[in-house]
């Protein structure tokens, strides 16, 4: 089945400084979903991105599909406290069954 | 509006006992389910899935194992737990929106020990 590649494991920034985490994969993906999960809890849907090239905001999240749909990213601009957890990527595969497979996941701590 | 839930929150059981945890959904009907496990706080693993009552696709051979026994209740098992089955239990259910995201539980955290 499909895999996707999440990188770095970890990062700590300084509030107000950017994150920015990556999802690769070796074929081309349907479709990319992210999702947060704070510490101790459990993942939040947070976007689907399924055209080439798309780009897509929610306040200071931005969120990209490559051109080839083989990689995929989150932008955070001027980290927060409230940012902290881990941000995982996935993709869903076809047929009735909607299976997500996920990323490892990015574990984001802000130092305030 | 949906919601899910999970029992118990927590659970301390030996190797070697049995479990049972419990996902049901409610206000949808029909849902996809599915069981995920994560240990050490990290990756997501999909252990079962459901798309109704019933049915259950695995996909990864364990002791455990899954039942759809009605609708909207999904339950994961094992007859004899081992240490490596520690860990956070997430149900999920597929929702119906476009973009057929999945909506977690607040998860069981098992320790076997």
């Amino acid at each position: 089945g499909q895999q996707v590649m999440q990188i770095p494991q970890y990062q700590h920034v300084q509030e107000g400084e950017d994150f920015t985490t990556y999802c690769n994969s070796s074929t081309t993906l349907s479709n990319i979903q992210w999702y947060k999960q704070r510490p101790g809890g459990h993942p939040v849907f947070l976007i689907q991105l399924v055209k080439s090239g798309e780009v897509k905001k929610q306040k200071r999240l931005t969120f990209q599909f490559g051109e080839a749909k083989k990689n995929s990213s989150l932008h955070i601009t001027a980290t927060q406290t409230t940012d902290v957890g881990t941000y995982f990527c996935a993709t869903q595969s076809g047929g009735s069954n909607y299976k997500l497979t996920f990323g490892k996941g990015t574990l984001l701590t802000v130092n305030p | 509006s949906q919601t899910i839930h999970q029992w118990p929150a927590t659970l301390v059981q030996p190797v070697g006992s049995p479990l049972s945890l419990e996902c049901t959904v409610e206000g949808t009907s029909n849902p996809n389910l599915y069981w995920y496990r994560q240990a050490a706080g990290r990756g997501l693993q999909l252990l079962f899935y459901s798309v109704g009552i019933g049915q259950i696709s695995s996909e990864v051979p364990q002791n455990l194992s899954a039942s759809r026994p009605q609708d909207r209740q999904f339950i994961l098992s094992s007859k004899k737990l081992l240490l490596s089955d520690s860990g956070f239990y997430l149900c999920a259910w597929r929702g119906q929106g476009i973009f057929y995201e999945q909506y977690f539980g607040p998860g069981t955290r098992l320790t076997v020990t």
